[in-house]
């Protein structure tokens, strides 16, 4: 299977614990995606990458949270000192995107997610 | 602030018949829009896009419509099937996708 792949699937920790999700794109997708999703929600965004540069940051996004990826491929995203809010379903997208386009005509392939816990 | 709002967080329909799913939007700087389907334990699947040069794109029993003037779009799905029944997502896109909260749609026989 070539789809998007993340690890785990499911994370349980307590408060103030360091947690730290893996996700490995389609192989020939220049761009990353990490969103998040809560109960009822849809898909918050996060942050996103083209290549190993980190193009953007939700201003949501803590500084408890944050995301490398290295020489453009996989992808680490990590949350320091877990709060229960932080409590969500993490998913990681990717997409093949025309280098230096601002635009997101294109879909984007979506992994099955890490579910996290905080209790 | 949210840009990209679905007001019927559910929707049920019969076998058949035809299901419509509605989406509002905000930014008139918005692009492109998808429609993006998902099942439970499973990550979000692409559907349909359209982009904001048209007014309607069709794929099978899908069909995407958008009014620029009144900031809408929808998806039609017809004829309906039990397999449909999913949580179904409008997104927005200028530089990233802004999704909506989501329309769960069920399809009885």
């Amino acid at each position: 299977d070539t789809g998007v792949s993340q690890d785990p699937r499911h994370k349980i920790t307590k408060r103030g614990q360091n947690v730290t999700f893996r996700c490995d794109p389609i192989s020939e997708h220049n761009r990353l995606y990490w969103y998040r999703q809560t109960l009822g929600q849809g898909p918050e965004f996060l942050t996103y990458f083209q290549n190993e540069a980190q193009l953007e940051k939700s201003r949501l996004l803590s500084d408890r949270f944050s995301a490398e990826r290295p020489k453009g491929s996989f992808s680490t995203l990590e949350i320091q000192r877990t709060e229960q809010g932080d409590s969500a379903m993490y998913l990681c997208a990717s997409s093949l995107s025309p280098s230096g386009t601002a635009t997101t005509n294109e879909k984007l392939f979506f992994g099955s997610g890490t579910q996290l816990s905080v209790l | 602030d949210q840009q990209v709002k679905q007001n019927s967080p559910s929707l049920s329909v019969q076998e058949g018949r035809i299901s419509i799913l509605n989406c509002d939007y905000t930014n008139s700087m918005f692009d492109y829009f998808l429609w993006y389907k998902k099942y439970p334990a499973e990550g979000p699947t692409f559907l349909i896009s359209i982009s904001s040069i048209k007014d309607k794109n069709e794929d099978g029993r899908f069909t995407v419509f958008l009014n620029k003037s009144a900031k809408h779009l929808s998806l039609h799905i017809v004829p309906s099937q039990p397999g449909d029944s999913a949580v179904y997502f409008c997104a927005a896109s200028i530089t990233k996708l802004i999704f909506g909260a989501g329309t769960r749609l069920a399809v009885h026989p």
